[in-house]
């Protein structure tokens, strides 16, 4: 069963703070989910990838394969990205490949 | 745009009630899943389908049902409310196996 680790567990920082979350997991996988979730609110995808980098607005994503472990980069902090933030990792095709991390509470002051 | 809608967002049960979450998606996606979401634990599996008419167990499958008779609805039945199914609920879709998943907002479910 691949098992899936996020660090921190609960991050806050200032207005304007580069924020990383760490992931890291212990088999091989096919890509690699990041997630949003506001306080009683749903979940919203912000990520899938496979292998690299991908960017959308202030928020990058990275993946380094080989070292099984993943990166959620958010630049120029602002309070409104203050959320947990989750990922899973997907092993083969379907619900049941994907294996979720317990989430980073992450809240910024302004 | 409409995307997955779950209902109702907020439920309190009597143990040993039993009642249907219902799912519904818009976007014509074949794969649909449900999952709970308790304090201090990542999202797990209840059960899955990869298609109308085919479901399949996750994770936690016990005290839950399901079926799906349309590609548009999914929905989770709970035979007999027990206190340890207090939890937070959600449906998710995805056009294939391995896309991206899209939530609905959760059902809040508290059991007494």
């Amino acid at each position: 069963k691949n098992e899936v680790e996020q660090s921190p567990q609960n991050l806050t920082a200032q207005e304007g703070e580069f924020i990383t979350i760490n992931c890291s997991y212990s088999v091989g996988i096919s890509a690699l989910h990041w997630l949003q979730q506001h306080p009683g609110g749903g979940i919203v995808s912000l990520f899938m990838l496979s292998s690299g980098k991908k960017k959308h607005g202030r928020l990058i994503a990275t993946i380094n394969i080989q070292e099984k472990h993943s990166s959620l980069h958010i630049t120029a902090s602002h309070p409104r990205d203050s959320a947990v933030y989750i990922c899973a990792a997907q092993i083969g095709g379907g619900a049941d490949g994907l294996t979720f991390g317990k989430g980073t509470h992450l809240i910024i002051q302004p | 745009n409409a995307g997955v809608t779950q209902t109702p967002k907020f439920q309190v049960l009597k143990t040993g009630q039993s009642m249907t979450l219902q799912c519904a998606q818009d976007m014509n996606h074949e794969y649909m899943s449900w999952y709970r979401q308790d304090p201090g634990m990542g999202l797990r599996l209840i059960h899955y389908s990869v298609g109308a008419g085919i479901t399949d167990q996750g994770e936690v499958p016990n005290g839950y049902n399901v079926s799906r008779s349309t590609t548009e609805d999914f929905p989770l039945r709970l035979l007999s409310a027990a206190p340890s199914q207090t939890s937070v609920y959600f449906c998710a879709s995805s056009y294939s196996g391995q896309g991206p998943q899209h939530f609905g907002d959760g059902t809040r479910l508290s059991i007494l």
